[in-house]
């Protein structure tokens, strides 16, 4: 069956350093992957979107890259900041299945 | 001022009664879409609409009816036939009905139902 994972367990990050979160994907072909920013009690908040044929994108301190080949897309935010805390949802769209989010990794930096 | 609208952000009803959720654009899209999001999970597609008077069954309509009257406005109506109402919902629209497009969210509602 479609399957999206992300890390269930929070993440904890000091401040400066770069996070790193994944999102993998099992049994899809996605054309496209987003990736949104979800504050506590509100709306996600769209980020950066990235193509099949897209290796990497970057936008400010944020990168994302997509490997279809591990189907695997990495979310980066380099110089973290303890503003930066959220949690972040992966989104997938394909042709089959509309558009599928996963669960989301919340993200903690400290101080 | 752009964006999305969402009333009320807390709701409370009573198993059994029918509910609808407001939800407002001013973004001048052509498609809205509404979500569902209980803890610990990812958004669930409800339903969405990609042209005035037109919309399609997500993954989850099933206890759910819509409307798309006007560009602007696409109500949820959560009907008792819902098993399991209690969530998050979450409205959102995006330029046109190409998934390759962003959605912009507005502040959901939260409703509980006893």
């Amino acid at each position: 069956s479609q399957k999206i994972e992300q890390n269930s367990e929070a993440l904890n990050i000091q401040e400066g350093k770069t996070a790193t979160l994944t999102c993998n994907y099992t049994n899809y072909s996605p054309a496209y992957l987003q990736w949104y920013r979800q504050d506590p009690g509100r709306g996600p908040v769209f980020l950066l979107l990235i193509r099949e044929n897209e290796k990497e994108k970057r936008k400010e301190r944020l990168k994302v890259t997509f490997d279809t080949t591990l189907k695997q897309s990495l979310f980066h935010i380099t110089a973290s900041q303890p503003a930066d805390s959220a949690t972040y949802l992966c989104a997938l769209y394909s042709s089959a299945s509309k558009i599928i989010f996963g669960s989301g990794t919340r993200l903690s930096i400290r101080p | 001022d752009g964006g999305i609208t969402q009333s009320p952000k807390y709701l409370f009803r009573k198993e059994g009664q029918n509910v609808t959720l407001s939800c407002e654009q001013n973004l001048n899209h052509d498609a809205m879409y509404w979500y569902r999001q209980d803890p610990g999970q990812g958004l669930r597609l409800i339903y969405y609409s990609q042209i005035v008077n037109d919309f399609q069954k997500g993954d989850i309509a099933e206890g759910y009816s819509v409307s798309r009257e006007k560009k602007e406005s696409f109500p949820l109506t959560v009907t008792s036939a819902q098993k399991n109402p209690t969530a998050f919902y979450l409205c959102a629209s995006s330029i046109d009905g190409r998934w390759s497009y962003e959605q912009y969210f507005g502040p959901g509602t939260r409703l509980t139902v006893t």
